[in-house]
């Protein structure tokens, strides 16, 4: 049974850039959400997507955008990178809107220069 | 707003000895769900044990258990016989069964295991 799976697991970006995050969930999940951790911190929650659609946000800049596919896997998109946006981005996902244990992926580094 | 403390930044303990870390939370709210995730370097957060709010036995996975203090909105996590594998960055998360799928987590508690 494959558990969440993100990629990639490391990235450079040059401040200004976009990146694209992507995430498949836990199989028999349908919600996907998504944390940002920076180093030494909690992880903090920016959004999750259940059928498609964005259903609750973080406190979290429009910069941040993201996107559900039919077979539940997820996207993750910063635009406008900032050198603050370097951080670990990890994946949760779960069953019925995450009203059920949570599940996280191994993350994607992310260092902006 | 919830809010979850972890009051403890860094813990340790001796091999096969016993450790409790510490979390308190703050809400209005009275379905939710309580969890302890464990973070070893490598960074992927592991589930280590969860606890619904209108349970009041405690639950325990093998070495670990929580003592759940609802009224006093308290959820420390005990570790037993601990190991050197144990040695990981410990989260305390809140969620609320009204906002599912929102994980509020604490600052975390670094544990370190002597041998």
């Amino acid at each position: 049974d494959a558990g969440v799976t993100q990629s990639p697991t490391h990235l450079i970006k040059t401040r200004g850039q976009q990146v694209t995050l992507r995430c498949s969930p836990k199989s028999g999940h349908d919600t996907v959400s998504w944390y940002q951790q920076a180093l030494g911190q909690g992880p903090q929650f920016i959004f999750q997507y259940y059928e498609e659609e964005e259903r609750q946000r973080g406190n979290f800049p429009d910069r941040f955008s993201g996107h559900q596919f039919p077979n539940y896997s997820s996207e993750l998109n910063v635009n406008a990178l900032l050198l603050g946006d370097s951080a670990l981005y990890l994946c949760a996902s779960s069953f019925g809107q995450g009203r059920n244990t949570i599940y996280f992926g191994e993350g994607s580094w992310l260092t902006v220069v | 707003a919830q809010t979850v403390t972890q009051s403890q930044p860094e813990m340790s303990v001796q091999e096969a000895e016993t450790v409790t870390l510490s979390c308190t939370y703050d809400t209005s709210e009275s379905d939710y769900y309580l969890f302890w995730y464990k973070q070893p370097p490598s960074r992927q957060m592991i589930l280590v044990i969860r606890q619904e709010a209108y349970k009041q036995q405690n639950a325990t996975e093998n070495r670990f258990s929580v003592n759940f203090q609802k009224a006093a909105k308290s959820f420390s996590l005990k570790i037993s016989d601990s190991q050197l594998g144990d040695a990981a960055m410990y989260f305390c998360a809140f969620l609320s069964y009204n906002q599912g799928g929102k994980l509020i987590f604490g600052q975390g508690t670094e544990l370190s295991v002597k041998p």
